[in-house]
């Protein structure tokens, strides 16, 4: 079973340039994710989606771009990318069948340094 | 808004002692509760969850976590800590009346060290 995969898995950029990042996941599940991690602040909610075609924002959405065109896929893009995006980007997926209970799936990371 | 406090940055604990990894939540309803494992270059891995019932809920690797509304807390525990617990442990919660973004809200994290 893949469950949420990421990739790429490491990628350095410099300041001003683009990428995206993939998430994949194989549960069907409805709610997607993507949060960033770094050091001393946990885990902060990026955009997130709550089924196909349809995304939103969390906490810290700034500087980032999401599409859901397909159920199994979240991108998260970066237009043009600034030192402060350096971190560890997690996605994450959850079903809906526990009337939010259930828990997340997370995905292995993907470490971004932007130059 | 929800929250999470871990307050400790980091635990030591010797192998074989006890362990609890402390985590409050801000009062606001009634919570679902969640731990989850971190391990070096590895994604977050669910542990365990609060949801509601027995305030004692037991989850992988031996791990039991102790709901507490009073003290409105949700501390992780394990009887006889192992090396291989080393780890980072975020504490996380939803709360149900959040319809909008059905996402979880972590805690800063708490590196615990197993000492051989």
């Amino acid at each position: 079973n893949a469950g949420v995969t990421q990739t790429p898995k490491f990628r350095v950029l410099k300041t001003g340039q683009s990428m995206t990042l993939l998430c994949a996941q194989d549960m069907n599940h409805e709610y997607m994710y993507w949060y960033r991690q770094d050091p001393g602040m946990g885990l902060r909610l990026i955009h997130y989606s709550v089924g196909e075609g349809t995304t939103a924002k969390g906490e810290v959405p700034d500087g980032y771009n999401v599409s859901r065109l397909k159920k199994q896929n979240f991108l998260l893009g970066l237009e043009s990318a600034a030192p402060s995006q350096t971190s560890v980007y997690f996605c994450a997926s959850r079903s809906n069948r526990d009337r939010d209970t259930g828990e997340l799936f997370f995905g292995e990371g993907s470490r971004l340094t932007v130059l | 808004a929800q929250s999470v406090a871990q307050p400790e940055d980091q635990v030591n604990v010797a192998e074989g002692n006890p362990l609890t990894v402390k985590c409050t939540y801000s009062v606001s309803g009634n919570p679902y509760l969640f731990w989850y494992v971190q391990y070096p270059n590895r994604g977050l891995q669910f542990l365990l969850k609060y949801i509601t019932g027995d305030n004692l809920v037991k989850g992988s690797y031996g791990f039991e976590a102790e709901f507490n509304k009073s003290q409105t807390s949700f501390h992780l525990k394990k009887p006889s800590a192992l090396v291989s617990d080393s780890a980072l442990y975020f504490c996380a919660v939803r709360y149900p009346l959040d319809t909008g973004r059905r996402a979880l809200t972590f805690g800063s994290g708490t590196r615990l060290q197993v000492q051989p």
